[in-house]
């Protein structure tokens, strides 16, 4: 499968615990991003990458969350001191290209759960 | 205001039928357009692109209104295949985050 692959697909912590999760892009592309998706609504943009440099944040992104693309490919987004209001599903999605309108392929999500 | 608005559904409808529903943007400065389909608890994936001039896939063709600010998505003879939350997607075009809308759920019934 070359498609973008998550992991943890599920997560279940407890209040306060930190979490990371990892996010392996299509191979070669430049842009990563992270979404987060709670039920009944669609995905919010978190932040997106274009190879290694973070290039813009959402205001949703507190400082509990932190991403990292270290060397252009995979990406890690980690939360620290989870609280239930984390609780959502963690897309990441990848594109290719210089463009707006790139297609950004998704993955199948982390589903995080905080107890 | 929320940028991309959905009338959320359901939308029920048998096989064979016509089913259409439009998204409504709040930014007039947006650039790019795309439907995308979701699957229960699945990633989202894109549907198509929508263009200026409208364009179909198949079964499905999308309308863009910029005077009105508002999207349509058409799907001619409904298969089973296309229950699914359909979700409304625009880029303002001046970076590259999408903004997604809350859905339309459809389900086609035998």
């Amino acid at each position: 499968d070359t498609g973008v692959s998550q992991d943890p697909r599920h997560k279940i912590t407890k209040r306060g615990q930190n979490v990371t999760f990892r996010c392996d892009p299509i191979s070669e592309h430049n842009r990563l991003y992270w979404y987060r998706q709670t039920l009944g609504q669609g995905p919010e943009f978190l932040t997106y990458f274009q190879n290694e440099a973070q290039l813009e944040k959402s205001r949703l992104l507190s400082d509990r969350f932190s991403a990292e693309r270290p060397k252009g490919s995979f990406s890690t987004l980690e939360i620290q001191r989870t609280e239930q209001g984390d609780s959502a599903m963690y897309l990441c999605a990848s594109s290719f290209g210089t463009g707006f309108t790139d297609t950004q392929y998704f993955g199948p999500g982390t589903r995080l759960t905080v107890l | 205001r929320k940028e991309v608005e959905q009338d959320p559904g359901p939308f029920n409808v048998p096989e064979g039928a016509t089913v259409a529903f439009n998204c409504t943007y709040s930014n007039s400065a947006s650039q790019s357009f795309f439907w995308y389909r979701q699957d229960c608890r699945k990633e989202p994936k894109l549907l198509m692109s929508v263009y200026s001039s409208g364009n179909e896939d198949g079964r499905f063709t999308a309308q863009l209104n910029r005077a009105s600010q508002y999207i349509s998505l058409l799907i001619r003879d409904s298969k089973l295949s296309d229950s699914a939350t359909y979700l409304c997607v625009v880029n303002l075009g001046n970076d590259y985050k999408l903004s997604f809308g809350a859905g339309t759920t459809v389900t086609v019934r035998a």
